[in-house]
């Protein structure tokens, strides 16, 4: 089947803008996960999902940063009033759960702010 | 909290030959997974190899093994016959079992030499 897939591509925005990113986890995926990479790092997590709910959203900065998934597949990333520091690729993987810990990756967004 | 270093920024291996890229990490918890993740400049974070703590044996996938030395907490990646389409960066991840989070290092730049 299909892997995980995230849109856009890629996504420039003026600061101060409003932007929305995309995940389409694998089919049957019951966890989903946003990770944040920034140039030259490793990536760093957001936000978990387990079904419909965020189980763990410790990692997401501040308020401005928002994400869910209604219907426990497709979920969005949602960052408002956007900084140049939010400069950087966003990431969504998804798990099947239960005793698996692996976790398959999009090929995620690059968001760049100007 | 777990942490997760890479000591090698980059490094280079001439095509068939060995390299091995290392990986250590520090933490509390007694059940737990680490992988390995290749990222080309696709961005596609592909999954490597896995080892699962409670297990004593190395893990090994076609031309990718792992020396996995529990106590050290050190989880070293060999890759022999290197290849050229080996070329990406290289992250080691850590997950435990009461958690979900994968926590990264920050990566290993493998350049594989005609």
């Amino acid at each position: 089947g299909a892997g995980v897939s995230q849109t856009p591509s890629n996504k420039v925005t003026e600061k101060g803008k409003y932007v929305e990113l995309r995940c389409d986890p694998i089919s049957g995926h019951t966890a989903l996960y946003w990770y944040r990479q920034s140039l030259g790092q490793g990536p760093e997590f957001l936000i978990y999902f387990q079904g419909t709910g965020a189980a763990d959203d410790s990692g997401l900065p501040n308020d401005r940063f928002f994400a869910v998934r209604p219907e426990g597949s497709v979920s969005t990333l949602k960052i408002q009033r956007t900084e140049r520091g939010d400069s950087a690729v966003y990431l969504c993987a998804s798990r099947s759960g239960g005793s698996s810990y692996e976790q398959y990756f999009g090929p995620g967004t690059r968001l760049t702010v100007t | 909290a777990q942490t997760v270093t890479q000591s090698q920024p980059e490094m280079s291996v001439q095509e068939a030959e060995t390299v091995t890229l290392s990986c250590t990490y520090d933490t509390s918890e007694n059940n737990y997974y680490l992988f390995w993740y290749k990222q080309p400049p696709s961005r596609q974070m592909i999954l490597v190899i896995r080892q699962e703590a409670y297990k004593q044996q190395n893990a090994t996938e076609n031309r990718f093994s792992v020396n996995f030395q529990k106590a050290a907490k050190s989880f070293s990646l060999k890759i022999s016959d290197s290849q050229l389409g080996d070329t990406a960066m290289y992250f080691c991840a850590f997950v435990s079992t009461s958690g979900s989070r994968l926590t990264f290092g920050e990566g290993t730049q493998l350049t594989v030499n005609p």
